[in-house]
């Protein structure tokens, strides 16, 4: 099965700062990558697909990119309301893989 | 709107089984693939399994096979998830995730916690 690898595992930034989080595939999976932001408790929440392309309502700020093994999600101002576990995940085919997340705080 | 909606909150004893259910509404329940997907208590996301609610096909994670079974009842627009034979470390909320059109988890349902506590 295809692994998938965030980092950083945590980061602390502080508002309005540029953040940007890694994930790699252990093959290529095209542009089959989704970003999912998790709040405490809640539900996850669909920010990108396809690598690069922002879901309907997803604040401006958040930005995806990459191909193949390598793939980038930026938040380009930090907000408070950003305090959230982000996940990558691999859809080209059964199984789904996640990354195991990235914590994000504001410092 | 799109919605999927699932069941309570279980509490079982170790070697029982748990069945929980997720009701859709909002769109054609048997042209897209539901998917199952699970969370230990402060870890990450770990799928389980998929099935094609118009065949009733299944795919399950090679971690689960033998443990779970994914049924869906048209009817009432309602898909399935059952695992048997649950042990401490089946701890867990549990999420039923509707495949989008790109391929992904586009709505998902609030999640069902589950406990297995002797």
């Amino acid at each position: 099965d295809i692994q998938m690898t965030q980092s950083p595992s945590s980061l602390s930034a502080s508002v309005g700062d540029r953040v940007t989080i890694t994930c790699r595939a252990s093959q290529g999976i095209s542009n089959y990558l989704a970003w999912y932001q998790q709040k405490p408790g809640k539900v996850p929440n669909l920010l990108i697909y396809a690598a690069s392309t922002l879901q309907s309502g997803v604040p401006s700020r958040f930005s995806g990119s990459g191909s193949g093994t390598y793939f980038t999600l930026t938040i380009s101002s930090l907000q408070p309301e950003d305090v959230a576990t982000y996940y990558c995940q691999k859809y080209i085919s059964a199984p789904w893989t996640f990354g195991q997340g990235t914590k994000v705080e504001i410092k | 709107q799109v919605h999927l909606v699932q069941s309570g909150a279980e509490v079982k004893k170790p070697g029982a089984s748990v069945k929980v259910s997720c009701k859709a509404s909002g769109y054609i329940f048997s042209g897209v693939y539901m998917h199952w997907v699970r969370q230990a208590p402060g870890q990450g996301l770990e799928w389980m399994g998929w099935i094609n609610p118009n065949s009733g096909d299944t795919n399950y994670a090679q971690k689960f096979q033998g443990r779970v079974t994914m049924t869906r009842d048209t009817s009432i627009s309602t898909a399935y998830m059952e695992l048997s034979r649950l042990g401490s470390d089946d701890t867990a909320v549990y999420y039923c995730a509707r495949q989008g059109m790109w391929g992904g988890g586009d709505i998902w349902g609030q999640g069902t916690m589950v406990t297995v506590s002797s």
